[in-house]
């Protein structure tokens, strides 16, 4: 099995634009679609970007996602930043069978 | 609308069982694998089990192989968890979610707590 290994925080200022990456530790980022989990406190995970770069209905497009095959490694990016998208975000792949999750970055939007 | 509610967590003693229940609607559940996810306090997620959408097949992550058991009711619209021989470690928020290479669904969660 692989790992994801997330940045464990992120800060940025409102309005503005930042990136969170998840790599892969073995094995190609594009054998296995990624997605990114949005988790604010005291709720329930929601998706915020499947299958690599597709937004779920209701999802803003100032969320976006990437992958990047030089570094295996996936993003998610985040423009116009909010107060609201302070959260954790998870990414996740899949490998035989099994969920793989990364551990998680916070952001934090000040 | 989909809700998938679970129930049957609590405070249990090391070495004791419990067993979680996740009833679903508003979608086809017999249609879906399903998996449990788990989140200690504090902590990330952690993928625990999951069902193929007919329980043909099942498979665990290496900290719960042997003591926990996965199983659903496709009739009852419900997904189980046995969770036997629980340890301190075994301390979470469990989610039932849908899904197989992706989780589309989730649960709010129902807290376990192993303590002596």
């Amino acid at each position: 099995n692989f790992m994801l290994t997330q940045p464990h925080s992120v800060s940025e200022s409102p309005g503005k634009t930042v990136t969170i990456s998840c790599t892969r530790s073995s094995g190609s980022i594009a054998s296995n679609y990624v997605q990114w989990y949005q988790q604010r406190p005291g709720s329930s995970p929601t998706t915020v970007i499947y299958e690599d770069n597709q937004r779920p209905s209701g999802v803003p497009d100032r969320f976006s996602g990437s992958i990047d095959s030089s570094s295996n490694s996936a993003s998610l990016t985040i423009s116009g930043l909010k107060t609201e998208d302070e959260a954790d975000y998870y990414c996740q792949s899949y490998d035989s069978s099994t969920l793989v999750f990364g551990g998680g970055t916070k952001l934090t939007v000040l | 609308q989909v809700q998938l509610v679970e129930s049957g967590g609590g405070v249990v003693q090391p070495g004791r069982s419990l067993r979680l229940s996740c009833a679903a609607s508003g979608f086809t559940f017999s249609s879906y694998g399903m998996h449990w996810v788990r989140q200690a306090p504090g902590k990330g997620l952690e993928w625990v089990a999951v069902i193929w959408y007919d329980g043909s097949n099942k498979y665990y992550a290496d900290s719960v192989k042997g003591r926990f058991t996965i199983s659903r009711d496709n009739s009852k619209n419900t997904l189980y968890l046995q969770m036997n021989s629980l340890r301190a470690e075994d301390t979470a928020v469990y989610y039932c979610a849908g899904g197989i290479t992706m989780i589309t669904y989730w649960g709010q969660g129902t807290m376990v707590t192993v303590s002596s």
